[in-house]
Order: structure tokens, then C-alpha cells, then sequence
């Protein structure tokens, strides 16, 4: 099945600067890959998502980044706020839509 | 808010015990998936359900089952309850089986087993 692998585990970032997580997946007929943020006490929330026929993908201080070639997909925050603190997650699917998940960064902006 | 609602938010059992988990999916949405969030073992996949049958299993102990009924809500039964169980229950729901809908997720069920 599918492996995905993310790092760091934690990130500590100064408000204003940017963060950028890392994921890798196993399997190479997933063509799906979302993030998710989860704050304290809440589920997990969509903040973007990549489809493998597409390298790039923004939306506003977020951006995501897929190397199919290579398996590996990042997430881009800019100027972080301190509303960005929270664990964030990737994910990767293949076409039956098991999501299988990284095992979370636990991010904070510092103020 | 993510449409999908799970009852209860939280429930405290003793150990041996069954309890059900209760989700209602996003209005139209027929899939609907079950994970199991615990420290150790982050967002593990239970089950998946698309319009009343089963069609993907995960990592889900025999003492656990669900189902999903015609109006499209779903079940997670937990039965003969250990320590371990204790855990986020996470239901969430997406519009097709064809790849890339968007899964959403509702608050979870926060059980602990004593």
C-alpha cells in the first residue's frame, strides 16, 4: 500500500517568514495528494490539494509543489501569521480514495 | 464547518464495553470513510463505505464494524473496548469514488476507554 512519509515533525518559525513542509509517497499510481490543517480540538481541514497532471498550484500565502518523478510534494506558507500555527498534514490517493497520511508537522509562528 | 457531523463529541467507557459512533455526511455526498486518529499512529483509515456498501477496509480490528445506511448517515460499532481503543474517530464524506473529490471531515468522536 501506500507509504507517505513527511518531515520535519515539528517547525518553529518567526511570524513573517515563510515554512515549507516535505512528503513523500511510495506509490506511483497515486495522483492525488491534499494537505490538511488541524488545529487543537478540531478535525482535519482542506487548505489545498494537487493533482499528479499539475506541478503547481497557489492560493494566496499557500502554495503546493509536486515532483512525480521523483514522489515527493511540498507545501509553501508565506509570511506566516500566528493563525498558521496548528499540525498540518499531507496525503497522497490513488484512484479508490484511501487517503493515506503523513504523520503531521506541528508548526508555530512565533510572534 | 465541513457539513459532516459526528455524535458524540466525546464518550467516556469502561474497558470491555461497546459503544457506536454515529456520522451524518455532507448533504449529497454518497462515500463516506472512517479514521482513527491516535499519538502513536497519526490518521489511520478504518473504512470506507459509497452509497450503502463497503468498498475499501483498512486497518480495522474485527471487534469493530460499520455501516451505512440508505439515508447515507453511517455507524462505527466498537466492541469489547481495550485501553488501546482510546482515540479520535474521524468521519468524513466526499461526493464520488472517482479520484481526486475533495474529502471532508467532520470534529470527531473523542473516545476514551477506562
Amino acid at each position: 500500500g501506500e507509504n507517505v512519509e513527511q518531515h520535519p515533525s515539528t517547525l518553529s518559525v518567526q511570524e513573517g517568514d515563510s515554512a515549507v513542509i516535505k512528503c513523500t509517497y511510495s506509490d506511483s499510481a497515486s495522483n492525488y495528494f491534499p494537505w490538511y490543517k488541524q488545529e487543537l480540538g478540531k478535525g482535519p481541514q482542506l487548505i489545498i490539494d494537487i493533482r499528479s497532471n499539475v506541478g503547481e498550484k497557489k492560493d494566496q500565502r499557500i502554495a503546493v509543489t509536486l515532483n512525480k518523478t521523483a514522489k515527493h510534494f511540498s507545501l509553501h506558507i508565506t509570511e506566516t501569521q500566528p493563525e498558521d500555527s496548528a499540525v498540518y498534514f499531507c496525503a497522497a490517493s490513488r484512484e479508490n480514495y484511501k487517503l493515506s497520511f503523513g504523520a503531521g508537522t506541528t508548526v508555530t509562528v512565533r510572534a | 464547518d465541513s457539513g459532516v457531523t459526528q455524535t458524540p463529541k466525546h464518550l467516556i467507557t469502561a474497558t470491555g464495553q461497546r459503544v457506536t459512533l454515529r456520522c451524518s455526511p455532507r448533504s449529497g455526498d454518497l462515500s463516506v470513510y472512517w479514521y482513527q486518529q491516535s499519538l502513536d499512529q497519526g490518521l489511520q483509515f478504518l473504512i470506507q463505505y459509497y452509497n450503502g456498501e463497503e468498498r475499501a477496509k483498512g486497518n480495522i480490528l474485527e471487534r469493530f464494524s460499520a455501516q451505512q445506511f440508505p439515508d447515507l448517515h453511517s455507524e462505527l460499532n466498537l466492541s469489547s473496548l481495550e485501553l488501546g481503543d482510546s482515540a479520535l474517530y474521524f468521519c468524513a464524506s466526499s461526493s464520488t469514488v472517482s479520484s481526486g473529490n475533495t474529502i471532508y471531515f467532520g470534529e470527531g468522536s473523542w473516545l476514551t476507554v477506562v
